[in-house]
């Protein structure tokens, strides 16, 4: 009864390399978010997604494309990737949900290394 | 553009006690949420607790309450009773109700570490 899973949770690889994370939610939610968090703990939203349509892009290198097939899924992919790409990367959701709308609710995160 | 500050980096609690952890915030907003979000070793976002701005009562979730202090821009948690299982980073953050390009974004502080003596 997972409610926001992503994968996978680790992920090691090579600069230069193009990797994804999938990203989905059993909530019925509308909005679907990624977030980083750095080396210091640091929290910061990357994208929002409302009912597939993107509504957040906060100044995310182009590398970076999100890609939201449905409302339940909404995906990481990156290209050519670079050291300091290396961080957690969460996804998150929200909507309707006991009546509040703007509680978003998170995954586990995927702990990304670039060697 | 809203701001978050959490200007404890690392609090201590003796297990039973009771401990407070600080958050004050800028925004010129006058409807938005607030919320605390706890992150254990599993590093699991977990909501704790959420409050509305346009409410004036303080929220309380079993041993979780907060002190809102709207003029001040003040959003500090209470744990009271505090357990081993407490212990874990706890992050303050902001939600403006505004649409357009910020709709449901949130601001994070930078987090507070809290340890938990037994």
């Amino acid at each position: 009864d997972t409610a926001v899973s992503q994968t996978p949770k680790y992920l090691v690889t090579q600069m230069g390399n193009d990797k994804s994370i999938k990203c989905e939610q059993n909530l019925g939610h509308d909005t679907m978010y990624w977030y980083k968090q750095d080396s210091k703990k640091f929290l910061k939203i990357m994208f929002s997604y409302n009912n597939k349509e993107l509504i957040i892009n906060e100044t995310v290198p182009n590398r970076f494309s999100p890609k939201s097939p449905d409302k339940a899924h909404l995906n990481l992919h990156i290209n050519s990737l670079e050291l300091g790409d290396s961080a957690v990367y969460f996804c998150a959701s929200s909507g309707r949900l006991a009546g509040y709308t703007d509680t978003q609710y998170f995954g586990p995160g995927t702990r990304l290394t670039v060697l | 553009a809203q701001t978050v500050t959490q200007s404890q980096p690392e609090m201590s609690v003796q297990e039973a006690e009771t401990v407070t952890l600080s958050c004050t915030y800028d925004t010129s907003e006058s409807d938005y949420y607030l919320f605390w979000y706890k992150q254990p070793p599993s590093r699991q976002m977990i909501l704790v607790i959420r409050q509305e701005a346009y409410k004036q009562q303080n929220a309380t979730e079993n041993r979780f309450s907060v002190n809102f202090q709207k003029a001040a821009k003040s959003f500090s948690l209470k744990i009271s009773d505090s357990q081993l299982g407490d212990a874990a980073m706890y992050f303050c953050a902001y939600r403006s109700v505004a649409g357009g390009t910020s709709y449901g974004k949130l601001t994070f502080g930078q987090g507070t570490i809290l340890t938990v003596h037994p």
